[in-house]
């Protein structure tokens, strides 16, 4: 069965400083990987997506940046965190024909 | 206007209750309609997944469609407390992988004993 991983589940970060979130999908191959943020009371806003190695659309202009090293691989990075890049991040993967499967999420707070 | 609307709640039913929760939408090009449900910090997990109008049921969940309104509804029998959670719609135009979802803001559910 396919299952999405994504790491960690929680970070602290200071202003300024780098991001790495990472996601990993087993159990397929080739997926469409999406990174999400969801904000209180503002429902999920899609970031970006990627439909295979170093491809990727970017849905927002903002701070944040998103790569895709390996086929079940998606990071999302940043180079110097803002205050409002604090959210909770998810990484998303679908099958064709179905809906959105999600990751467990990482909540981020940037002090 | 959002292209889905939402109501946030929150809703509080008593265990054993009915519960409908409702999305609203503008776009009728969305053919694909999704129920997640989302426990506190944790990611949205897969409910339903239902195509163009009508009913899917799956259990205690059911999935109603009626395009011609632009209107889509979860119900959810014989609730529980284990139901409490925060409830997204989500649709899409396409099925193809690359067709965005997009999502209404979430209800949040409290089933009390």
């Amino acid at each position: 069965s396919q299952t999405i991983h994504q790491w960690p589940a929680t970070l602290v970060q200071p202003v300024g400083s780098p991001l790495s979130l990472e996601c990993t999908v087993e159990g397929t191959s080739n997926p469409n990987l999406y990174w999400y943020r969801q904000a209180a009371g503002r429902g999920l806003q899609l970031l970006f997506y990627s439909v295979g190695i170093g491809q990727i659309s970017s849905e927002v202009p903002q701070n944040l940046s998103a790569s895709r090293p390996q086929d079940r691989q998606f990071i999302l990075s940043s180079k110097k965190l803002l205050l409002s890049d604090s959210g909770f991040y998810l990484c998303a993967w679908n099958p064709i024909g179905a809906g959105a499967f999600f990751g467990q999420g990482t909540r981020l707070t940037v002090v | 206007q959002k292209e889905v609307e939402q109501d946030p709640g929150p809703l509080s039913v008593p265990e054993g209750a009915i519960v409908s929760l409702n999305c609203t939408y503008s776009n009728s090009a969305f053919q694909y309609f999704m129920w997640y449900r989302q426990y506190s910090r944790k990611g949205p997990e897969l409910l339903m997944y239902t195509y163009s109008s009508g009913n899917k049921e799956d259990g205690r969940f059911t999935a109603q469609v009626d395009k011609s309104s632009k209107y889509i509804s979860l119900f959810i029998r014989d609730s529980q407390p284990s139901d409490s959670a925060t409830y997204l719609c989500a649709m899409r135009i396409t099925a193809g992988t690359a067709s965005k979802l997009t999502f209404g803001t979430g209800t949040r559910l409290q089933v009390t004993l």
